[in-house]
């Protein structure tokens, strides 16, 4: 079946870097997009970056932008989330998940994701 | 501070119809399709509704979306033990340039 299955848990210092990992398998990769998405512990979900593996565009949140660099190894079907400069509010549950995305003539933009790998804890300690 | 405001929780007896509402604006709902995610305690995100009102596989039916103008909603009927879980709705925000997600809501079954 298709699935994603991420890096295990990770403890950094302040001002460390983390490269969470997410491998697919049971489809084509490059036929969707990859999507990073965090939780802190007790709230809600915050979505952060997404990138296409087949064209290898990109899209970051403006949160994240200058710290956070997402890719993809077209050739193990594995993407990475790299996030920098580390502080103790980025201490979360990172997941992937694989998305569908595209956008109409009228506008219209369609952006779902449907396949969720079952997460990656960082604690920045 | 999301943009989609979602009411912090519902409730309702089993076999109860519940309904959860997420408010947005013109940049986001107003423009683009909704979805909905179900996050039971302690597990990943599930795609429950996509594109406003469709399915996403397995879902029952007894989960239904509904969008109009710059709000949108999510409908439990015939409330089971097994729908408790945190509720967001997600669209595309045009002004942002990104994905956005709502507060999320708690549903308690009584």
């Amino acid at each position: 079946q298709d699935q994603l299955v991420q890096s295990g848990a990770e403890v950094k210092k302040p001002g460390a870097s983390v490269r969470v990992s997410c491998k697919a398998s049971g489809y084509t990769f490059t036929s969707y997009g990859i999507t990073w998405v965090r939780q802190a512990p007790g709230q809600g979900l915050e979505w952060m970056a997404w990138i296409s593996p087949y064209t290898g565009n990109t899209k970051v949140a403006q949160k994240f932008q200058g710290r956070v660099t997402v890719t993809t190894d077209t050739s193990t079907s594995t993407a990475y989330m790299e996030l920098r400069g580390l502080r103790s509010d980025d201490t979360a549950i990172y997941y992937c998940a694989r998305d569908t995305s595209y956008q109409l003539l009228s506008g219209t933009y369609f952006y779902y994701m449907d396949v969720w790998g079952r997460g990656t804890t960082v604690t920045v300690s | 501070q999301s943009v989609l405001t979602q009411p912090p929780s519902a409730s309702g007896t089993p076999g109860q119809r519940v309904t959860i509402s997420c408010s947005g604006s013109s940049s986001n709902i107003g423009s683009n399709t909704v979805n909905w995610y179900q996050q039971l305690p302690g597990t990943a995100p599930k795609l429950l509704i996509y594109s406003n009102n469709q399915w996403s596989s397995g879902v029952p039916d007894r989960f239904s979306g509904s969008k109009s103008g710059t709000s949108a909603s999510l409908a439990i009927s015939g409330l089971q033990s097994e729908d408790e879980a945190d509720y967001y709705c997600a669209v595309w925000d045009d002004r942002l340039n990104e994905y956005v997600f709502g507060t999320g809501t708690k549903v308690t079954v009584l």
